[in-house]
């Protein structure tokens, strides 16, 4: 089993609709998630960050979180041809400065 | 944010050389990473950089394929030694830049013939 995965890819999604995106993970003692957007031939950027159980929304982006699961999301409102990239979910350990395993990827492509 | 740099972009390199990577940060940082992205993969980390201590390796990583020093808190180098086609990658570097985030390098494309 993988310490991190995202559902299998590629996902394709008009334009204007809810893009959803799911990462499951096997540490359980993981403290920190993140999602990264990664456009072909550059390097990732944070979009998100969750600590907490629940929902995180910032913009048309929304991550949501559940320990007990093992599982974190991240939706993606109003799908625009920008959001068009692969993006990564991103577990640590612990709070702070610590290193971070990523899933696989999936790549989303907004049908215009 | 934390603003990180990193030279050179791109290099073609020949299979048994060996190239070294320069990671800047642009602010003090204690610990930066290093990771490899191979082709149509996701990134992987190589090593934790250590200011004042010896790199951390992961798993399947060794300090004599890829030597990396960490001279001060804001800058780091990568080597990839003994080069072969297999070490064809991106490599990234990345740095917290406020919180508990991780900011990325440009990254450095590397290809080995």
């Amino acid at each position: 089993q993988k310490e991190v995965e995202q559902n299998s890819g590629p996902l394709s999604v008009p334009e204007g609709a809810i893009a959803s995106l799911n990462c499951t993970y096997s540490d359980r003692v993981s403290q920190s998630f993140f999602w990264y957007r990664q456009y072909s031939g550059k390097s990732p950027e944070l979009i998100m960050s969750i600590y907490s159980n629940g929902d995180k929304e910032d913009g048309r982006f929304t991550a949501q979180l559940n320990k007990a699961s093992q599982y974190v999301s991240l939706l993606i409102r109003d799908s625009q041809p920008s959001d068009s990239a692969t993006y990564l979910c991103a577990v640590s350990r612990l709070f702070g400065n610590e290193k971070l395993t990523f899933g696989t990827g999936t790549r989303l492509t907004i049908i215009p | 944010s934390a603003v990180i740099s990193q030279k050179p972009s791109r290099d073609i390199c020949q299979r048994g050389t060996s190239l070294t990577i320069q990671c800047q940060v642009d602010s003090q940082v204690t610990m930066m990473f290093w990771y490899r992205q191979q082709p149509g993969q996701s990134l992987t980390l190589i090593a934790t950089a250590n200011q004042g201590s010896e790199a951390t390796y992961e798993s399947g990583f060794v300090i004599d394929k890829f030597p990396i020093s960490r001279p001060n808190l804001t800058f780091s180098t990568l080597t990839v030694s003994n080069m072969s086609p297999e070490d064809s990658s991106i490599y990234l570097c990345s740095a917290p830049g406020g919180g508990e985030t991780q900011y990325f390098g440009p990254g450095t494309r590397l290809l080995v013939l």
